[in-house]
């Protein structure tokens, strides 16, 4: 069965401090692997997808990577409001979007 | 541009009572639809998935049920609610995938609901 483990579950970090989030999956085929935001008490906000491994895709302060067996999304000097749940998720032959349990990123000012 | 709507925002519901939450997407066609069920500190779990008018997917069985009366226009519904049932519930949609090329989603809002 398609799995997908995101880690940590929770980051907090100082204002600048950069990092990253990693999210592990197993998936017969893979046919994209995404990444979301989510803010408290609203939909998931759809930032990257990536297809293949060495693929890389950026979005301002964050940066996605891809390899056979897990993806990193790196959030290069973090501001107050990049605090969010950060959302990994697969798509293989097998199933629809399959979802981790997110990792929870509070920024410090 | 394709805009997406859920509603309500909120509900609290007693138990054995019905449900009925809609999603409309506007300015696209024939989209993937989907409904999806996220608890408390929880990953997001897929109830149900439309391809086209008519056509439902069921991932989990429970008591839930959803229809898909337009091309562009989802419902969940329950016949008679159960605690369990409590949870954020999230409509999306996606591009249709004939060459294999798959999309992200694009999320409602979500309905908090509450059953007590």
């Amino acid at each position: 069965e398609d799995q997908v483990t995101q880690s940590p579950e929770a980051l907090r970090l100082q204002e600048g401090e950069s990092s990253s989030l990693n999210c592990s999956y197993t998936v017969s085929g893979l046919r994209g692997l995404f990444w979301y935001r989510q803010d408290p008490g609203k939909g998931p906000e759809f930032l990257f997808t990536l297809y293949s491994a060495g693929e890389e895709k950026e979005k301002e302060r964050l940066k996605a990577t891809l390899t056979k067996k897990e993806s990193f999304l790196h959030i290069t000097a973090p501001k107050p409001e990049d605090s969010a749940t950060y959302l990994c998720a697969v798509r293989s032959n097998n199933n629809d979007m399959r979802f981790g349990a997110g990792t929870r990123l509070t920024v410090k000012p | 541009s394709q805009t997406i709507h859920q509603w309500p925002a909120t509900l609290v519901q007693p138990v054995g009572s019905p449900l009925s939450l809609e999603c409309t997407v506007e300015g696209t066609s024939n989209p993937n639809l989907y409904w999806y069920r996220q608890a408390a500190g929880r990953g997001l779990q897929l109830l149900f998935y439309s391809v086209g008018i008519g056509q439902i997917s069921s991932e989990v069985p429970q008591n839930l049920s959803a229809s898909r009366p337009q091309d562009r226009q989802f419902i969940l519904s329950s016949k008679k609610l159960l605690l369990s049932d409590s949870g954020f519930y999230l409509c999306a949609w996606s591009a249709p995938s004939p060459t294999g090329t798959y999309y992200g989603y694009t999320f409602g809002s979500g309905t908090r609901l509450t059953v007590v």
